[in-house]
Order: structure tokens, then sequence, then C-alpha cells
């Protein structure tokens, strides 16, 4: 079954306003990644955590891995609609290779 | 540099036939994926190769062969395509073990009627 569960499945925000998506685990993660995708693309890599408690930002995106390895979240700052699309995390389990995606979180931006 | 192109773009498929989906990558990436995406559950993997000549099952792998004859290309073959297969189909590529992100192709919508 599904091994990293990500919510909320949607959310709509007005522009300007702030949204976060969060990412849990069942099992411990070696790393976590978060991924976009635009509407009708592909999905395109944006950062990769690896520390526990680690926190990255770039520009208005904020990324938090948890301490014990099992959570993260994606904060966004002032959405613009250019942030439109959907976010998944993607962790890599203690001692495996592989990437097992979160379920997603489509964000639309109302102008 | 085209990095990561796949083929078709989209199809419409009978269930019962197979079909071969294409994925070719310019970029010398040791290791190849593919997943398919679908409403709800993200993307699943289906089949990986680590490395030319190497293949392994991923999460989702019955119903579904890859081979991995050179470094360059990565085909997904339906040998027997069902409607539960129809999907957006992407394929992706990272440069070796110990890199982790991966680089999409812009995928293939599969119909299986």
């Amino acid at each position: 079954g599904q091994q990293v569960m990500q919510i909320p499945q949607y959310q709509h925000v007005q522009e300007g306003e702030d949204f976060t998506t969060y990412c849990n685990s069942s099992t411990t993660l070696s790393n976590i990644q978060w991924y976009k995708q635009r509407p009708g693309g592909h999905p395109v890599f944006l950062i990769q955590l690896v520390k526990s408690g680690e926190v990255k930002k770039q520009k208005r995106l904020t990324f938090q891995f948890g301490e014990a390895k099992k959570n993260s979240s994606l904060h966004i700052t002032a959405t613009q609609t250019t942030d439109v699309g959907t976010y998944f995390c993607a962790g890599v389990r203690t001692g495996a290779n592989n990437l097992f995606f979160g379920t997603g979180t489509r964000l639309t931006v109302i102008p | 540099t085209a990095g990561i192109t796949q083929a078709p773009t989209s199809q419409i498929l009978a269930a019962g036939r197979s079909m071969t989906l294409r994925c070719t990558q310019d970029m010398r990436h040791n290791a190849m994926y593919w997943y398919r995406q679908d409403l709800g559950l993200g993307l699943r993997l289906i089949h990986y190769s680590n490395t030319a000549g190497t293949t392994g099952k991923g999460e989702v792998p019955d119903g579904y062969s890859v081979s991995r004859a050179n470094t360059d290309d990565f085909p997904l073959t339906l040998a027997s395509a069902v409607p539960s297969q129809t999907s957006v189909y992407f394929c992706a590529s990272k440069p070796r073990e110990g890199y982790n992100e991966q680089f999409f192709g812009p995928g293939t919508r599969l119909t299986v009627l």
C-alpha cells in the first residue's frame, strides 16, 4: 500500500495567501525530495532534504524535514498564480534506493 | 540537449493488444525508471534499471515488462493491455547511485478500452 501520505489532496487559496502541504511516511526516510508538476506537465525536482530537522528555503518556499525523519512539509508564503500545480513529496526509505511518491497536493491559486 | 523523450505522446489501445512505450535519454544517466500516475494515487514505480543490462521490479510491476539493452533506451511493454492500465506513464532517469534528483520525461497518456 501507499507508504507516503500527503495532505491535503486539494487546496484552493486566494493569491497572496499562504499554503502548506504535509507529508507523512510510515517508515524512517534517508532523505526526502519535493517535486512540482504544472498542469499538463511532468514532475520537476525542487529540493532534497537529508538531515533530521533540516530546513531549507527557496525564495517564498520553505521545506522542513522532521526530527524523526518520517515527515516533511512545504510552505509557500504569499502564493502567486505561478505556484499553481501539484506538489509531491518523495521519500527514500532507509536502506533502499527507490523513491516512494506521496499522493500529491493540487494547489489552485485564485487571482 | 533533449533530455528525456517519450513516445507516443498519447495512445488509445484496445484491451488485449500489446504496446511498447518508448523512453530515450541523451544524458548518459545510469538509472532509469517507469512510473504510472493515477489521480489520487500519485506516482507509483513500475520497473527500474540501475544500469544498462539490469532491471528490477517496483511497486506495481504486474502486466508490464522492461528491458535495458543500452544506456539510452528503456522501453516499457504491455503484453496484453487491460483497462486498469489506463494511466499517464512517466519515464525518469538519474545520473548514478547516490545522486537522488530524478529527471522526468513529458509522459505518455494511455487509454485502454
